[in-house]
């Protein structure tokens, strides 16, 4: 299958700092990509929709100036998470989708990062 | 409203037996796509099987299958053959499509356990 990967993997921060977590697409061009976000022993909660060259789609009660993302070209999102308090600890796990034409053609499927797992002190 | 509802939040198995996790959707979108996930301890989300709204048939692959029920709304995994590997979280999803915009939503998970 395709490869999306994340990094970090993990990272641990102090409250009040900004933390960017990247997603990249390694083997196709991602025209959607997806953020995600899982408390421990819970579901994902989709938190925006990105396309790339054009500005995040945020799901109701996600903060679009806490949670910034950036899809700046076909391979990679960002997210960043400024002034990170102890409460945006989480798993934060991105997933990337082909546009429809693609050279893999895979335009049903949604491929998932690892994850990163962010822990705000 | 709660678009994806797993009741089953935690189930056990014998190895070697089959084992079936329940999942209902709602929506109003004739164009969906539904599809189940397993999530290891080590967070990875693994793609298991997709069933599209207008597929005729149930889908398979290898040990596991989708039991669509489109008028009930309901599209159970059912597991065969369990083995200890399985033991993990398994998400049901549903994709909308243009309406929905292409989205994927998930459900609050089953957590398997397979028993020796």
């Amino acid at each position: 299958g395709a490869v999306v990967s994340q990094h970090p993997s993990w990272v641990i921060c102090k409250s009040g700092t900004s933390v960017k977590i990247e997603c990249r697409s390694l083997d196709f061009q991602a025209t959607t990509m997806f953020w995600y976000r899982q408390f421990p022993k819970q579901s994902l909660m989709l938190m925006a929709t990105s396309n790339e060259g054009s500005k995040a789609t945020y799901e109701q009660g996600v903060e679009k100036d806490k949670f910034l993302i950036n899809h700046a070209s076909l391979t990679l999102s960002t997210l960043t998470v400024t002034s990170a308090h102890p409460e945006d600890s989480s798993f934060y796990i991105c997933s990337a989708r082909e546009g429809l034409g693609g050279r893999r053609g895979s335009y049903n499927e949604q491929f998932f990062g690892p994850g990163t797992r962010l822990t705000v002190l | 409203a709660q678009k994806i509802t797993q009741t089953q939040p935690g189930m056990f198995v014998q190895e070697k037996e089959a084992v079936t996790l329940d999942c209902t959707y709602d929506t109003s979108d004739p164009s969906y796509g539904l599809f189940w996930y397993k999530q290891p301890s080590s967070g990875e989300m693994i793609f298991l099987i997709y069933q599209g709204s207008y597929d005729q048939q149930n889908a398979t692959e290898g040990r596991y299958s989708l039991n669509f029920q489109k008028a009930r709304k309901s599209a159970n995994l059912v597991i065969s053959a369990s083995q200890l590997g399985d033991s993990a979280m398994y998400f049901c999803a549903m994709r909308e499509g243009g309406t929905g915009g292409f989205k994927t939503i998930f459900g609050a998970g089953t957590r398997l356990f397979v028993k020796a």
